[in-house]
């Protein structure tokens, strides 16, 4: 069973760069057509994806963030990552990691199963 | 963006109720349509997708509907581990858009 579990600063200072990392267990982030994702939720306020790394390394972020966020993977812990630079008050938000799947033949697109717990990342100084 | 809209926001009921809830796609999405539950301090968690089919080892109180672009889930009789809080996901073209939840509380 596929677990996931974040980590990384729980208080970054504004204009610096947010980064948190993804552990992966019972699983490869190097195989089985699977996208490595990042989603975020600012406190009271709906969640938004930020972007994947494909298995295959390529990978595809939310156009409202693009200019600011890397996703990377490092295989040889079965991690990805995620950087933010230049952080404001508006980054203040629950990080979640997510394997992104197709389900079934017919979808072209990812949903989001299993998710990790999250952790909160304050920008502030 | 693909907007998607939920309703109710939030939802007071009673354990046995039957409960729905509504979400909107901003623009055709086909079934390209997922249901996730949110409990406090956990991880969500993939209920339903393609609109209608229940994930494994799901309970078979949880139902999805819908296509095109408006969709509900339903719970056929809430048990006390259903309150929480439900949220929409559309799949059908990157950026991945989400409703803004529905939180279950009890009466």
């Amino acid at each position: 069973q596929v677990q996931l579990q974040e980590s990384g600063p729980g208080l970054v200072t504004p204009s610096e760069t947010l980064s948190l990392t993804c552990t992966v267990s019972g699983g490869s982030v190097s195989s089985g057509a699977f996208y490595w994702s990042w989603i975020r939720q600012p406190p009271g306020k709906g969640l938004e994806w930020i972007g994947y790394i494909y298995y295959t390394g390529s990978t595809d972020y939310n156009p409202s963030l693009k200019s600011r966020v890397t996703i990377s993977a490092d295989t040889s812990k079965n991690q990805f990552s995620l950087k933010v630079t230049s952080v404001t008050a508006a980054d203040t938000a629950l990080y979640y990691c997510a394997r992104g799947r197709i389900p079934r033949s017919g979808w072209y697109q990812p949903l989001f199963d299993p998710w990790g717990q999250g952790t909160l990342v304050t920008v502030s100084s | 963006d693909i907007q998607m809209t939920q309703s109710p926001s939030s939802l007071s009921a009673s354990v046995g109720d039957r409960v729905t809830i509504t979400c909107r796609a901003s623009q055709f999405i086909n079934f390209y349509l997922s249901w996730y539950q949110q409990r406090p301090g956990r991880a969500p968690k993939l209920l339903i997708y393609a609109a209608s089919t229940l994930q494994s080892g799901v309970p078979s109180r949880f139902s999805g509907s819908g296509s095109g672009t408006d969709f509900t889930l339903t719970i056929s009789s809430l048990q006390p581990e259903d309150f929480a809080t439900y949220f929409c996901q559309q799949s059908s073209s990157p950026p991945y858009t989400f409703g803004q939840g529905t939180k279950l509380e009890i009466k």
